[in-house]
């Protein structure tokens, strides 16, 4: 199976706009999906396909694609936003997570 | 509401086996894949296994031929068997329904699996 790559860490002020980078070789050819996940909590589908927004997840929460990489998007960022996010796709040898970034809010 | 709520989880000595199970509710079990998500402490996500609606079954290299999934859909259950365990298996392991087959939507709160001496 492939690699998808993710910084570890991203730190941004609140009410600043935090990305979040994952980059992996079949991105092109297959959806990403972003989860969140704070301590001692499952993680959370917060975008699905590359771009859309499950309901209940707020609007300053987004994503785009770009040929090897997506990124995840977070507007207006609040201390509740403090987590680590994970990007996640698959292949035909099954599901792939990131090595997970941990978002700081300042 | 729609949850699902892992079990079994323990204590196990290198070269056991142990068996988790994960109660399902508020939605048809029957009708979703169904996948195993496990997490050490401190570490990222790794995908397990999962099983169809039709009982197929699929794994990644790390656990393939030690571990089986399978459900009771009458029961609303799934279940990891989990044989020949090492200490690199220790990890919370969640229950996570399929979502557009490809990713997880819905996840349970996860069992701690300690492989150790």
């Amino acid at each position: 199976s492939y690699e998808l790559t993710q910084p570890p860490s991203v730190s941004v002020s609140p009410g600043q706009t935090a990305r979040i980078t994952c980059s992996g070789d079949a991105l092109p050819k297959q959806y990403a999906y972003w989860y969140q996940q704070k301590p001692g909590q499952a993680p959370v589908l917060v975008i699905y396909k590359d771009s859309e927004r499950p309901s209940g997840i707020p609007e300053r929460f987004s994503g785009s694609s770009s040929g090897t990489t997506v990124t995840l998007t977070i507007s207006g960022v609040q201390a509740e936003d403090e987590a680590d996010y994970y990007c996640q796709s698959a292949d035909s040898s099954g599901r792939v997570f990131g090595g997970g970034t941990k978002l700081t809010v300042l | 509401e729609v949850q699902l709520v892992e079990s079994g989880g323990g204590l196990v000595q290198p070269g056991g086996s142990l068996r988790l199970s994960c109660a399902a509710s508020g939605f048809t079990f029957s009708s979703y894949d169904m996948h195993w998500v496990r997490q050490a402490t401190g570490k990222g996500l790794e995908w397990v296994s999962a099983i169809g609606t039709a009982g197929d079954t699929y794994y990644p290299g790390s656990v393939k031929g030690r571990f089986t999934i399978s459900r009771e859909n009458a029961k609303n259950s799934l279940y990891l068997q989990m044989n020949s365990l090492r200490a690199g298996d220790t990890a919370v392991y969640y229950c996570a329904r399929d979502f557009d087959g490809w990713a997880f939507d819905i996840w349970g709160q996860g069992t701690m699996v300690t492989v150790s001496s």
